[in-house]
């Protein structure tokens, strides 16, 4: 079964750009898999950051934007926030109308 | 603006069979062409996608639950719900719905979620 990678955690300090990856453990990542990312703060639900790759959910700040690097997906947040400090997760399309999260990564500022 | 919210039982014993609801308000859930999710979260750890139902009734699940999940839609009530039998320790977890809004792209508006306990 392909599993969905994430880095376990990261830091970046305040102000500065920080960028995020969701891979395969077989293959590589592109569009057709549909990456979408996600952010989540202790004990809310989650929140919709940026789906299909690249577009912002309504609301989202452009400091936050989606790519494919590579073979991974990835989310970079720009100009990094206090409250940017939180867990985020990827999701991707295998097909067959399947999605698979990856296991998330918590990301500290400071 | 659609919000979504879950409810059921707080606790359910091993073995038996976990039942939630997702209460759609703000907009008719058999209108448009949306995918009606559901996604657990256990302690500590990552999110799991459990499956979905899309408007027209098919659905869609995780391949290590499919024998144990359904997921059907009640447009009479405006609601979608989730149904887990033979329940283990394991299946403890927050729960939360989800909209798709934009289609099948990932972008869900998610309710707050609720725990459901397997316990005896």
């Amino acid at each position: 079964q392909t599993v969905v990678t994430q880095e376990p955690s990261f830091s970046v300090s305040p102000g500065g750009t920080v960028t995020l990856t969701c891979g395969l453990s077989s293959g590589s990542v592109s569009t057709s898999y549909y990456p979408s990312w996600y952010q989540q703060t202790p004990g809310q639900a989650p929140r919709t950051l940026i789906y299909s790759t690249n577009t912002r959910s309504s609301g989202v700040p452009d400091r936050f934007s989606g790519s494919i690097l590579g073979d991974k997906a990835a989310l970079t947040i720009t100009g990094a926030q206090a409250d940017d400090e939180s867990d985020y997760y990827c999701v991707l399309y295998m097909g067959g109308g399947i999605w698979v999260f990856g296991g998330g990564t918590k990301l500290t500022v400071l | 603006q659609v919000q979504l919210q879950e409810s059921g039982p707080g606790l359910v014993k091993p073995s038996q069979t976990l039942s939630l609801t997702c209460t759609v308000s703000g907009g008719s859930i058999s209108s448009g062409s949306y995918y009606w999710s559901w996604i657990r979260q256990p302690a500590g750890k990552g999110l799991e996608w459990i499956g979905r139902i899309y408007t027209n009734g098919r659905t869609n699940y995780n391949p290590s639950l499919k024998s144990r999940v359904t997921i059907s839609v009640d447009t009479s009530k405006n609601q979608f719900s989730l149904k887990l039998s033979s329940v283990t320790a394991a299946d403890t977890a927050v729960y939360y719905c989800a909209r798709d809004k934009g289609g099948d792209y990932g972008d869900y508006d998610w309710g707050q979620g609720t725990l459901v306990t397997v316990s005896s």
